[in-house]
């Protein structure tokens, strides 16, 4: 167990709709990054946040959206839902990010979505 | 950004074999190189990692090699076992964020 939650395990909706995947750090950590993983496909990077402010932007569409909260967990807004997004979805957390720091990051259990 | 390229993308070895899986990055600047194993439906999990400073780290069966001068670092499996088959992943740093390569998805043969 890494100590990072991401809730839900599962979810299942139709194109079109919107959905929100939740987040939960390690304690004490300060980052936190999110990936889509497609079928057999790598780790694609979307965004990260630090402290509550977003920090660096990979390959996400307009069409999702993310925030960190006061209290460091994070939410990823999916909204008009195509087939092609159906994915798992992974949320990271690191202690902070610097060049001289480890930076390891320790990913969730992850929430798979399919898209009907 | 950096750029990070790994090969091969499958790799298939009789048990009690070795397994080498290379990685390329592209910035010169990039200080530490982590290797994830992510077994079938589930979270990556780090596996090791070298930092810019040494050329080589063991851990058990695991061994991971860097050249800072090729830009090139290796993940080495040694006496492979059944539970070693997954796909493995290599990273480095960018500036806040980890670049990922593509995997390798390896098959142990018993």
């Amino acid at each position: 167990d890494s100590g990072v939650t991401q809730t839900p395990k599962h979810l299942i909706t139709a194109t079109g709709q919107r959905v929100t995947l939740r987040c939960s750090p390690r304690s004490g950590d300060l980052s936190v990054y999110w990936y889509q993983q497609s079928l057999d496909q790598g780790l694609q990077f979307l965004i990260q946040y630090y402290n509550g402010e977003e920090r660096a932007k990979g390959n996400i569409l307009e069409r999702f959206s993310a925030q960190q909260f006061p209290d460091l967990h994070s939410e990823l807004n999916l909204s008009s839902l195509e087939l092609g997004d159906s994915a798992l979805y992974f949320c990271a957390s690191s202690p902070t990010w610097s060049s001289g720091s480890k930076n390891e990051q320790f990913f969730g259990p992850g929430t798979r979505l399919t898209v009907l | 950004g950096e750029n990070v390229e790994q090969h091969p993308s499958t790799l298939s070895v009789q048990e009690g074999d070795s397994a080498v899986i290379k990685c390329t990055y592209s910035d010169s600047a990039s200080n530490y190189f982590p290797w994830y194993k992510q077994e079938l439906g589930k979270r990556p999990q780090l596996i090791i990692d070298i930092r810019s400073n040494v050329g080589e780290k063991k851990d058990q069966r695991i061994a991971v090699t860097l050249n800072k001068t090729a830009k090139h670092f290796s993940l080495h499996i040694t006496e492979t076992q059944p539970e070693d088959s997954a796909v493995y992943f290599c990273a480095a740093p960018g500036a806040n964020n980890l670049f990922f390569g593509t995997g390798t998805r390896l098959t142990v043969i018993p």
